[in-house]
């Protein structure tokens, strides 16, 4: 089967400061990784995908890296803010189905 | 913005007594989705429905669970017999395509006493 983890439960980071926040899979079938931030007492929002085919790929102040050699995924954020205080979920696909699994979850905090 | 209501957002239940968590998905969406979040834990996936039937369950969507799109727009999660251990946020999802970018909603608090 799938499983998903995060190597970090918390992360403090500093405003200003680029965040990374890791994920490692165990099902190399995975076809589709996303990521979902959550904010307190809020449901999990999209922040950006990426499919098997692509190691890299960019949104508006989010990365997100692919390494299928090693099953990792990271989420890096440019500049953190306030606002990107919130838990960080990565999530996957296998290819054969449309189930979304979740990690545990990193909680980021920004410090002024 | 589109976007998946769900309603109530808070409900609170007496051990053994059934309830209806409801969802409004995005209107064009095909795939739905029902999850769970007990506090503090990650969110777990329950059900995905599609074409009016379940294409997939987790092992937590035992007999007691059900899930049902009456009318073409709800899409509702039926607990029979609730237990104290089903406490937790309910959070329903849609998505337009399969392998895409589900949606949450803001979920439903299921407090059961």
């Amino acid at each position: 089967g799938e499983s998903v983890g995060l190597h970090l439960p918390t992360l403090s980071v500093q405003e200003g400061d680029n965040s990374i926040i890791n994920c490692a899979y165990s099902n190399s079938a995975s076809d589709y990784f996303i990521w979902y931030k959550q904010e307190s007492g809020k449901g999990p929002q999209f922040i950006i995908d990426i499919r098997s085919n692509m190691d890299k790929r960019q949104g508006q102040r989010v990365t997100v890296l692919l390494n299928k050699t090693v099953k990792h995924l990271s989420l890096q954020i440019a500049a953190t803010q306030p606002g990107d205080s919130a838990v960080y979920f990565c999530g996957l696909t296998l290819a054969a189905g449309n189930k979304l699994t979740f990690g545990g979850g990193t909680r980021v905090l920004v410090k002024p | 913005e589109p976007e998946v209501t769900q309603t109530p957002s808070h409900q609170v239940t007496q051990m053994g007594q059934e309830v209806i968590l409801r969802c409004v998905p995005i209107s064009n969406h095909l795939y739905f989705y029902w999850y769970r979040q007990i506090l503090g834990q990650k969110v777990e996936f329950l059900v995905s429905f599609y074409n009016n039937e379940i294409s997939e369950k987790s092992e937590i969507f035992d007999d007691q669970f059900s899930v049902e799109r009456p009318d073409g727009s709800n899409f509702t999660l039926k607990i029979r017999s609730t237990k104290l251990e089903d406490s937790a946020m309910y959070f329903c999802a849609s998505a337009s395509r399969e392998g895409t970018e589900a949606f949450f909603g803001q979920g439903t608090r299921l407090t059961v006493v």
